[in-house]
């Protein structure tokens, strides 16, 4: 596709429920980022792909937070046992290199989620 | 902790004026920073990127500079209009292997006609 695609774009649960938010990048690209971003910030980082590989995850809040990329390709970040205060927006980008060092990150529109 | 402060107050300014938004960060040595633009309901956009060796950057009528003594990069727009109402983010990047990216919270700018 011609940008980074988020679905759902918007995704409402109730507490306690499980969700998946999927992310498709740029094709080729092999850098893929999660952030959360809530109301009048900046993006947070959650989790970084080099690959298939989580190379950084310092960012995920808790063990309820998950993400995967099986195939270097299409990203799945997944919630166990929602609550109230992960309702934000999830915001997924790609670049074309993670290790490089001045890439540009290109973005999606993000799922908002809400959880009840 | 790591620190990136950006504006917190919305800035309008008239069109036609130069708009400048600050960053400043703390307990950081970023490999590079970025600037983005977000529109409401949209993901950040890139604009531009300044290495740590870089004193400034330009971009038609976008202009960065990067003082890694004061901590502190600047975000000139000139000759503003109303379409460059919009959050603009600063983001580091630190090279601590991996280049993470650090978000700053964002500065709303309005352009008046």
């Amino acid at each position: 596709g011609a940008g980074v695609s988020q679905t759902p774009s918007n995704k409402v649960t109730e507490k306690g429920k499980y969700v998946e938010l999927r992310c498709d990048p740029i094709s080729g690209h092999t850098a893929l980022y999660w952030y959360r971003q809530s109301l009048g910030q900046g993006p947070e980082f959650l989790i970084y792909f080099q690959g298939t590989g989580a190379a950084d995850d310092s960012g995920l809040p808790n063990d309820r937070f998950f993400a995967v990329r099986p195939e270097g390709s299409v990203s799945t970040l997944k919630i166990q046992r929602t609550e109230r205060g992960d309702s934000a927006v999830y915001l997924c980008a790609s670049s074309l290199t993670g290790s490089g060092r001045y890439n540009e990150q290109f973005f999606g529109p993000g799922t908002r989620l809400t959880v009840l | 902790s790591q620190k990136i402060e950006q504006n917190s107050e919305a800035l309008n300014i008239q069109e036609g004026k130069t708009a400048t938004l600050t960053c400043n960060y703390t307990n950081y040595s970023p490999a590079y920073l970025q600037w983005y633009r977000q529109d409401p309901g949209r993901g950040p956009v890139f604009l531009l990127l300044i290495r740590e060796n870089e004193k400034e950057k330009r971009k038609e009528r976008l202009k960065v500079t990067f003082d890694t003594t004061l901590k502190q990069s600047l975000f000139h727009i000139t000759a503003s209009q109303p379409a460059d109402s919009a959050t603009y983010l600063c983001a580091l990047v630190r090279s601590s292997g991996t280049y993470k990216y650090i978000f700053g919270t964002g500065t709303r700018l309005k352009v008046l006609a």
